[in-house]
Formats: structure tokens, C-alpha cells, sequence
């Protein structure tokens, strides 16, 4: 099975900052890795797809990029909204694992 | 409204069985594979089961298997996970979700969740 690791599991962090999530895989899955948000009480949101293509209606101050094994999450300039959990999961093959999750908290 | 409502939750006892159920509308159902995917208490999220668009494929997640069985009846555009021999850790949000093929297999929509509760 792939396994997934994300780093950190926890980062604290104020609004205007650029924040990097990072995911790594047990073994190369090719660009087959999305990321989601999800927020307290609610169904995980999909902000990136095919590791750095951004989903419709997701703002720009979101990239993904990476292959193989190490992938990142960049959020530009945190808004207010963005303080959530995040998420990788790999689409390479079944299982469809999911990272450990990275909760982004507010400093 | 592209949408899917999940319902069936409740109470049971180790053990015991519980059918949850996934209703689709919006879209063509018959058309995509689907997933179910929970969440633990306070944990991370945990792929379940992916059954595809004709019922043909099926997986299942190592720690389900042998105990749940996914399904669909695309006339009725509704997903189902039978889950039987319900153990303390079955305990989690369960979610279905979709597959967009387009969008690198990515789940691309999610129900609200129905939350299953393990417990004597």
C-alpha cells in the first residue's frame, strides 16, 4: 500500500502569511495526488487535482505542485477562511490513501 | 444542483449491522464510479470502498474487508455500503463521493456525511 506523510501535522499562522504543506509518498504515484480542505463539521472541499491543477471556483492564492514522491501545498496570502485542516490523498492506484492531515490554526 | 445526500446512520451495537445509503442528483449517475470514504472522531479521513460506474470493479479498504459490501443501483441513482460485524473503531462520519475521471480520478463531490456510532 502507498502511504502518505504530511508535514507539518500542525502549523499555526496569521492572515497575510505564505504557508507550505508538504506530502510525501512511500513509493512514486506520478501526478496522481489531490488536495482538500476540509472545515470543522463539514464534507472535505477539493482545492487541487492532478497535483497542481486548481479546481474550479478555488482562489488563485492556492497552488499545488510536485511529482513522484514529494508534493506541496502553497497558500499565498492566508485569508480569514483558510484556517482548516488539509489533506493530500494519492489516486495512483487502489487504496486511495489519505495524507494524515495538517490542521492550519490561526497564530 | 449536482449533489449527494447520505443517510442511515444511527446507533448500533458491536456486532451489529447497518445499511447506509447515498442518494444522487444533478448528474447522471450511471455514468461515474463512487467511493465511501469516514471519518473517525477527531481523526483524519479513511477511504472505505470505490465501486465503479457498472458495479464491475469493487475494492475494498484492508481494515473493511470481508465485513462491508458496497453496491448501487444506478436506476435509482443510490450508492449503498452494508456494513455487518460492526466493531468500536467502525465508528466515524461515513461520506460517499464521487470520481471525476477528468479531474485525475480526484473526488470532486461529497455528501454531507451520516455519522454511525458503535457502542453498547
Amino acid at each position: 500500500d502507498i502511504q502518505l506523510t504530511q508535514s507539518p501535522s500542525f502549523l499555526s499562522a496569521s492572515v497575510g502569511d505564505r504557508v507550505t504543506i508538504t506530502c510525501r509518498a512511500s513509493q512514486g504515484i506520478s501526478s496522481y495526488l489531490a488536495w482538500y480542505q476540509q472545515k470543522p463539521g463539514k464534507a472535505p472541499k477539493l482545492l487541487i487535482y492532478a497535483a497542481s491543477t486548481l479546481q474550479s471556483g478555488v482562489p488563485s492564492r492556492f497552488s499545488g505542485s510536485g511529482s513522484g514522491t514529494e508534493f506541496t501545498l502553497t497558500i499565498s496570502s492566508l485569508q480569514p477562511e483558510d484556517f482548516a485542516t488539509y489533506y493530500c490523498q494519492q489516486l495512483n492506484s487502489f487504496l486511495y490513501t489519505f495524507g494524515q492531515g495538517t490542521k492550519l490554526e490561526i497564530k | 444542483e449536482v449533489q449527494l445526500v447520505e443517510s442511515g446512520g444511527g446507533l448500533v451495537q458491536p456486532g451489529g449491522s447497518l445499511r447506509l445509503s447515498c442518494a444522487a442528483s444533478g448528474f447522471t449517475f450511471s455514468s461515474y464510479s463512487m467511493n465511501w470514504v469516514r471519518q473517525a472522531p477527531g481523526k483524519g479521513l479513511e477511504w472505505v470502498s470505490y465501486i465503479s460506474s457498472s458495479s464491475s470493479t469493487i475494492y475494498y479498504a484492508d481494515s473493511v474487508k470481508g465485513r462491508f459490501t458496497i453496491s448501487r443501483d444506478n436506476a435509482k441513482n443510490s450508492l449503498y455500503l452494508q456494513m455487518n460485524s460492526l466493531r468500536d473503531e467502525d465508528t466515524a462520519v461515513y461520506y460517499c463521493a464521487r470520481i471525476a475521471v477528468a479531474l485525475g480520478d480526484a473526488f470532486d463531490i461529497w455528501g454531507q456525511g451520516t455519522m454511525v456510532t458503535v457502542s453498547s
